[in-house]
């Protein structure tokens, strides 16, 4: 029961143009959602989070949005630099019980 | 991340043998996850602990799995008999606030 989907496997984007990650959820009770950034051979690497009260929240390059009514969020990083070339994971929460993981975005960043 | 020591950080067995996974968060963190990540695959919940309980460990996926926590700190993953299908690399992460933070991970190989 996949509770966290991420439809786009794979996403190539020219550097300094933006990246927009898409993430889809099912579970209403939902109510804390995270962005984490993994590197081949390294653990996932905290980016970015939302609580379900707001709809935006942003941190440097990266802004995560919130729709709640679609059970969507994404994650958009703007400029793309080359070291932002990693797989990027969708996860979220209810009231902190288990974190459950999307399957991960490969995002690759092009001269 | 944060703070958080996996050991070992590579380990080759043989099949049918018993490996013991170790995670040390920094102490007086509550809440301690265990995941694993498959080849090819997205993360995948195992456990979690509150203090030295486990709420959750619905994601265990078998009998071989243990997994525990002792004086609310140092957790032990166990895998007895270990399969190939085992072959992994297993995450643990501790929450900090609203965010969990991740170890680099224990790479398993069954041989």
């Amino acid at each position: 029961d996949q509770q966290v989907k991420q439809n786009s496997p794979s996403l190539s984007v020219q550097e300094g143009r933006i990246s927009i990650l898409n993430c889809d959820y099912t579970n209403s009770m939902f109510d804390y959602f995270l962005w984490y950034k993994k590197y081949p051979a390294e653990g996932p690497t905290f980016l970015i989070s939302i609580s379900s009260i707001k709809d935006k929240n942003e941190d440097g390059r990266f802004t995560v949005f919130l729709n709640k009514s679609a059970k969507h969020l994404s994650l958009h990083i703007v400029p793309s630099q080359p070291g932002d070339s990693a797989v990027y994971f969708c996860a979220a929460t209810d009231s902190w019980g288990k974190l459950q993981f999307g399957a991960g975005t490969q995002v690759v960043v092009t001269p | 991340g944060a703070g958080v020591s996996q050991s070992p950080s590579n380990k080759v067995t043989e099949k049918g043998k018993d490996v013991e996974l170790r995670c040390d968060p920094i102490s007086g963190h509550t809440a301690l996850y265990w995941y694993r990540q498959s080849l090819g695959q997205g993360l995948e919940f195992l456990i979690y602990f509150q203090g030295n309980s486990a709420p959750d460990k619905s994601g265990l996926p078998s009998d071989r799995f243990s997994a525990e926590r002792t004086g609310g700190s140092v957790s032990t993953l166990t895998i007895q008999r270990t399969q190939q299908e085992d072959s992994a690399v297993y995450l643990c992460g501790q929450r900090t606030g609203n965010t969990i933070y991740f170890g680099e991970g224990s790479w398993l190989t069954v041989v």
